[in-house]
Order: C-alpha cells, then structure tokens, then sequence
C-alpha cells in the first residue's frame, strides 16, 4: 500500500477482555515499531523489530502485551486481559532499515470500558 | 535515560506572526534529533531532522538549529499561517534503531 495502515482505526473493549491491533507496513520496509500515546502526550516506544525478530521490546509495560511479526510483514500487537490504562492511541511506524525516516499509520484508539 | 522536554501548549498566533517552540533534550550519547507534525485527522509526519551538532533541519519554511552546547533543537518559523495549525512533537533518535523518545506535544493554533 501507500502507507502504513493500521487496524481497527477505533476499538471499544470491556475491561478484561483480549484484544488485537494490526499494522501492515509499508511494502518492503524491515524494520516496524509500535508506540503508544496517551491522551495529552507524546508518543512512548513499545517494541521494534527488525524482519521477523524483535529486536527491542523493552517499552512493553508487563506481560500483558505482547507482539508477533511471523513473516516479516504485518505485525499483530496483542493485548491480554485489557485495563482501564490501556486506553490510547497505538501507533505503529515502519522504514526501510532501523536507520532511516519512519513513517507513521493513523493509530489505532483503544478505549477500555 | 533519554528525555525531551518542550513547550506546553495551546501556542495561539495570529496569521504572519513568528513562531518559536521550544525544545531541550537530555541523552547520553550524541542523538539525531526530529520534529514531527501531527495535522488534524492525520498521522505523525517528519518536519525536519538533524543529525549532528550545529546542523539546521529545514522544511516548508520552518527550522531548528542543532544546538549541543545547550541541548537544544527549538523549532522556528517566520511567519505562520492557519494551515501550520497542529501539533509538533519533539524527538530524539540514539541507536541504531531508530527508536524515537518524543517530547510531550506543543499544539499550534493559528487565527485568521
């Protein structure tokens, strides 16, 4: 595609609950990255990854979250047993190599109800 | 760790008027550094970059001058207009990752 894109653009979930946010990145670009952004605030590195591996995962808050990249392509950021503080926008970001411009999707908003 | 730090908003100009957002930045290495836009209904967008010290990053009018000595990458446009509205985010890149630490936002509203 022409961007990066981002799925669900918004999604509602029940405190508890699992949830999954995908980004489909830029076509050919090796590196991704995940971030978050509360409301008012600047975005917060979650997790890149470089192909298929991750290769920094040390914004993940806990052992809630949790992100794949099988085939080094699309990536599923995953969130088990969803709280109140979950509630943000997730960005994810792609480029070619882990050392050139990053281009940004539209986020998907969760808000835990 | 690293840190970057800018101004609060809302900044509120009238059209043509200059524009300064201010920036600081704490790391332990020598970072590149960024700002990004982020235009209503849309996503982050790269402004402009710089990549070492005394560099200045320019694009569609605004600048900011790499400054080491005082840790400083403050964005500055001469004469703003409405479309400039949005928010600009701060950012500094150390590894070769290029994981972004982000400043928390400055919201620009430019009137008629």
């Amino acid at each position: 595609g022409a961007g990066v894109s981002q799925t669900p653009s918004n999604k509602v979930t029940e405190k508890g609950k699992y949830v999954e946010l995908r980004c489909d990145p830029i076509s050919g670009h090796t590196a991704l990255y995940w971030y978050r952004q509360s409301l008012g605030q600047g975005p917060e590195f979650l997790i890149y990854f470089q192909g298929t591996g991750a290769a920094d995962d040390s914004g993940l808050p806990n052992d809630r979250f949790f992100a794949v990249r099988p085939e080094g392509s699309v990536s599923t950021l995953k969130i088990q047993r969803t709280e109140r503080g979950d509630s943000a926008v997730y960005l994810c970001a792609s480029s070619t190599t882990g050392n050139t411009e990053a281009f940004f999707g539209q986020g998907t908003r969760l808000t835990v109800v | 760790g690293n840190s970057v730090t800018q101004m609060e908003g809302p900044v509120t100009l009238s059209e043509e008027a200059f524009l300064t957002i201010n920036c600081t930045y704490t790391a332990t290495g020598y970072p590149s550094l960024f700002w990004y836009v982020q235009y209503p209904g849309e996503g982050l967008q790269l402004l402009l970059k710089a990549t070492k010290a005394d560099d200045k990053g320019s694009n569609k009018g605004f600048e900011a001058t790499y400054r080491k000595e005082t840790t400083s990458f403050h964005l500055e446009k001469g004469s703003v207009q409405v479309s400039d509205s949005a928010v600009y985010f701060c950012a500094l890149s150390e590894d070769a990752g290029n994981m972004l630490t982000f400043g928390g936002g400055t919201r620009l509203m430019v009137k008629p």
